[in-house]
């Protein structure tokens, strides 16, 4: 069965620092997708970054990066410069081979103090 | 600009009623999906459709029934709504194909008394 775990139910960063969110994956499937999302305390979701299984290069958008480690089943979040704004629970999420659901992690939130 | 609308924000219902959540997307989506959210369970699917009248059971479908009769909307009924169905409930939808990520509604927080 595929499963995602992120193992941190919360994390503090100062602000302007870098900080690396964890998620690990479980799946006997060949090719697969990872998803990061944030959700602000106003509950809307927000697409942040996606990793192919097949990708070459760790995915990047903006201050958002994604360390792949496919030997490792980790699909980990590093957020730079971290801003005020980045306080939010962040959701790990993994798509299997045929099909387009999605399973999601527990959460992590995610506090940025200034 | 992408949108997933949701009808209600908040909505109190007592046992036993029936319950519709229904979902809108402006985006031509092939998929859509049903999710509920606990506090330290993230997110569990319901049901998906992938496309009109289709549907396919998530990880907790009991007590839950969706109906999709035209491509944009999508709805979530509980049948006779019980005390655990007490939750947070997203919307989502996505074009068909793995790379693409799902939007999601604003949500509908369902208190069942």
């Amino acid at each position: 069965a595929q499963k995602i775990t992120q193992t941190q139910p919360g994390m503090f960063v100062q602000e302007k620092e870098a900080v690396t969110l964890d998620c690990t994956y479980d799946t006997s499937d060949p090719s697969y997708g990872l998803f990061w999302y944030k959700q602000p305390s106003s509950g809307e979701m927000i697409f942040l970054i996606y990793q192919g299984s097949y990708d070459q290069q760790n995915a990047t958008e903006g201050r958002y990066s994604l360390n792949f480690q496919k030997a490792r089943k980790s699909a980990n979040l590093v957020i730079s410069a971290s801003q005020l704004g980045d306080s939010a629970m962040y959701f790990c999420a993994m798509r299997g081979d045929n099909t387009d659901k999605l399973i999601f992690g527990t959460g992590t939130r995610l506090q940025v103090f200034p | 600009d992408v949108k997933v609308t949701q009808s209600s924000r908040y909505l109190v219902k007592r046992t036993g009623e029936k319950v519709f959540l229904e979902c809108v997307q402006d985006m031509d989506h092939e998929n859509m999906f049903w999710y509920r959210q606990d506090p330290g369970l993230g997110l569990r699917l319901i049901y998906f459709s992938y496309d009109v009248k289709m549907k396919e059971k998530g990880d907790i479908p009991e007590g839950y029934s969706v109906s999709r009769e035209k491509k944009e909307r999508f709805s979530l009924i509980l049948e006779s709504a019980s005390t655990n169905q007490t939750s947070m409930y997203l919307c989502a939808s996505s074009l068909a194909g793995e790379r693409y990520e799902q939007y999601f509604g604003p949500g509908t927080r369902l208190t069942v008394t």
